[in-house]
């Protein structure tokens, strides 16, 4: 079946220290996206990709980056910059690169803490 | 741009009430909404997706999805909760440029028996 696998589901991470969380999907769709929630707040977007090599700033990007060198794969590095990294982090597809028409498909989440 | 608002960051009702929930959108209207679940620790799971000139699109667990345009607002409702319905329920609009979604904050259902 295809879907979108991130992994870990739990990640622990001390304080100072870079960590990347894991995102492939097997729907060949052309968009990517990262979002992080917590708890009241909803989902906030902090990265997105519409096509391999490019990607845009969402309205969180400090303190993260991203690469996409294949489609298939979206990994999200939280930097010792993000001040508050202890969130849900959920990563999402979608087949369209420009309207939203389709929605999203969405990954099973990572939560981290930062220890 | 579009903001999302969900009225209510929880709702209460007893199993086989009526569920009612409320998105509200803060400009035009927008040509499309989606509405997705989320059980704990999970991903989003699509619930519906509603496109502007529908009367009335009806969803996967039973639920529908209503547009008020007089209200600005976009109803889920479904008729009668079942103890499996206590989850959190976001709607998501066309976000700025349409490239994105923007969420809504989320309303947690929670279902007494």
């Amino acid at each position: 079946d295809g879907g979108i696998t991130q992994s870990p589901k739990y990640l622990f991470r001390k304080e100072g220290q870079n960590v990347t969380l894991s995102c492939e999907q097997n729907l060949n769709h052309d968009a990517m996206y990262w979002y992080r929630q917590d708890p009241g707040q909803g989902l906030r977007l902090i990265y997105y990709s519409q096509i391999v090599n490019d990607f845009q700033k969402g309205d969180i990007a400090e303190g993260y980056s991203v690469s996409r060198e294949k489609k298939e794969s979206f990994p999200l590095t939280v930097t010792s910059a993000q001040k508050n990294p202890t969130a849900f982090y959920l990563c999402a597809s979608s087949i369209d690169t420009g309207t939203g028409l389709h929605g999203y498909t969405f990954g099973s989440g990572t939560r981290l803490t930062v220890v | 741009a579009q903001s999302v608002t969900q009225l209510g960051s929880h709702v209460s009702v007893s199993e086989g009430a009526l569920v009612l929930l409320r998105c509200n959108y803060s400009s035009s209207v927008p040509p499309y909404l989606f509405w997705y679940v989320q059980y704990p620790n999970q991903g989003l799971q699509l619930l519906l997706k509603y496109t502007t000139g529908a009367t009335l699109v009806k969803g996967i667990n039973g639920f529908e999805a209503e547009f008020k345009k007089s209200e600005t607002s976009f109803l889920l409702t479904k008729p009668s909760a079942h103890m499996s319905d206590a989850a959190e329920y976001f709607c998501a609009l066309p976000g700025s440029g349409y490239s994105t979604l923007t969420f809504g904050k989320g309303t947690m259902l929670l279902v007494s028996p």
